[in-house]
């Protein structure tokens, strides 16, 4: 079964600080897609990042950067230097290889404070 | 913006009552998702559609029902409603029927449905 675990619900920092939002997920798939998405308080569903199972490699895109390990089953989110509009709750979601339904944790609601 | 867009925004009804909430997919997207975030369920799959046909299922109750026009806008009805149908209903699409490698579901704005 698939399923997506994000313990931490809720984080708050101050900005300039560095956070590490972590994302565990279970799957019997040996090909499948890992995404995260930010809802910001205005309530859409931005699209974040995606990453293929077979591809490994981290990724830093600008304050952003991923961490994906197979072996540890976790698919963790840093922000460098947070800003107040990192504000949000960020999610993480898991795909298979042949159905586009996502499933998706529960959601990390992360605070930025001035 | 994603380039998905659903209408009304928001939406207040009574229990019992029936309601319409409408999604047109991005320009070029054949997928068509129906999802729904409560606080107590988190963000749940509804139905998805792939080019005018169900492709899979989820957690839809049967007073839901879903389709796709052959213009690939959506439609989800939502009948009898209940106190626990208040949510966000979000549509997302995405180009093919999601088994490419490259698909990624884009999600609109969300319609925040109030039952009281």
């Amino acid at each position: 079964a698939q399923k997506v675990t994000q313990a931490q619900t809720e984080i708050s920092v101050v900005e300039k600080e560095d956070v590490t939002l972590d994302c565990v997920y279970e799957t019997r798939d040996t090909t499948y897609y890992l995404f995260w998405y930010k809802q910001p308080p205005s309530g859409e569903l931005v699209f974040l990042i995606r990453r293929n199972s077979f591809d490994e490699q981290n990724e830093i895109s600008g304050r952003y950067s991923w961490n994906f390990q197979k072996s540890t089953s976790s698919f963790n989110f840093t922000i460098t230097a947070s800003q107040v509009v990192d504000s949000a709750v960020y999610f993480c979601a898991q795909r298979g290889s042949t159905l586009g339904r996502l499933y998706f944790g529960r959601g990390t609601q992360l605070t930025v404070w001035p | 913006d994603s380039g998905v867009t659903q209408t009304p925004k928001h939406l207040i009804t009574a229990t019992g009552q029936r309601v319409t909430l409408r999604c047109s997919p991005r320009s070029g997207d054949l997928s068509v998702y129906w999802y729904q975030q409560s606080l107590d369920q988190g963000l749940q799959f509804l139905i998805q559609y792939y080019n005018g046909e169900e492709r899979a299922k989820g957690n839809i109750l049967e007073r839901f029902s879903a389709q796709q026009f052959p213009d690939l806008h959506s439609e989800l009805n939502l009948s009898s409603l209940e106190l626990g149908d208040s949510a966000l209903y979000f549509c997302a699409s995405s180009v093919g029927p999601a088994v490419l490698a490259g698909e990624v579901p884009f999600f609109g704005p969300g319609t925040r449905l109030t039952v009281l």
